[in-house]
């Protein structure tokens, strides 16, 4: 699966748009983006993931660039609640273990 | 409500005492997962199961055992824990196939083995 790059720490307003960035320039053509995130020392949560288009459900929305070497996750009104390590993971879909391999992710912090 | 629970939610333990972490979800999901997080190593997959009768090892499943015998159930065992498994564990399961194939995690483990 593709490596991903993500910066380790940002902050946003309470009640502004959080906009949290991904690199992922080795992706493949069959390869998804999948966003969780995890809160404090919960499990992780799922976000949201897409192949090539933009997707949003209830939780947020995922842009993912033409050339699909990066992708955005946004969080339309960030809450105090969405204070979280996001993981932005890059995975086959396949018929095989199904393995996640989070990395580092991005710690945001959401300010009041 | 649709969830993976996983018992107990702390556990202290002595080296060689096994024991047990159980896993449960409601989901009728075919696929479960058992993970450990370490800082600094993120989150590592120990076992898996696509279904029932159905385990096979993940990146570190040294030192554990596992059993699928109904869907539901996937229980961790630690036959002889030792202190290098003092860790977080997380329990996932997941549908196969689906269009939106997304992974559900209990709440996890704390295990400390003295």
């Amino acid at each position: 699966d593709a490596k991903t790059t993500q910066p380790p720490s940002m902050d946003c307003a309470e009640g502004r748009a959080a906009n949290l960035p991904c690199n992922h320039s080795t992706i493949s053509g069959n390869e998804y983006v999948y966003w969780y995130r995890q809160i404090h020392s919960q499990g992780p949560q799922y976000i949201i993931h897409g192949l090539k288009n933009n997707e949003t459900n209830e939780m947020a929305s995922l842009i993912i660039t033409e050339d699909r070497k990066s992708s955005t996750l946004i969080l339309p009104h960030a809450t105090l609640r969405d204070t979280a390590v996001y993981y932005c993971i890059v995975r086959k879909r396949d018929t095989g273990r199904r393995a996640l391999t989070f990395g580092s992710g991005t710690r945001l912090q959401v300010q009041p | 409500e649709a969830q993976v629970t996983q018992n107990p939610r702390y556990l202290i333990t002595v080296t060689g005492k096994k024991l047990t972490v159980t896993c449960s979800q409601n989901m009728n999901h075919e696929y479960m997962s058992w993970y450990r997080q370490d800082p600094g190593l993120g989150l590592r997959q120990i076992y898996y199961s696509m279904n029932v009768e159905v385990t096979d090892k993940g990146d570190v499943p040294e030192g554990y055992k596992v059993s699928r015998k109904e869907k539901r159930n996937f229980p961790l065992i630690l036959e002889s824990p030792s202190p290098n498994q003092t860790s977080l564990y997380f329990c996932a399961s997941s549908l196969l196939g689906a269009t939106n194939e997304k992974l559900f995690f209990g709440s996890g483990t704390q295990l400390s083995v003295l």
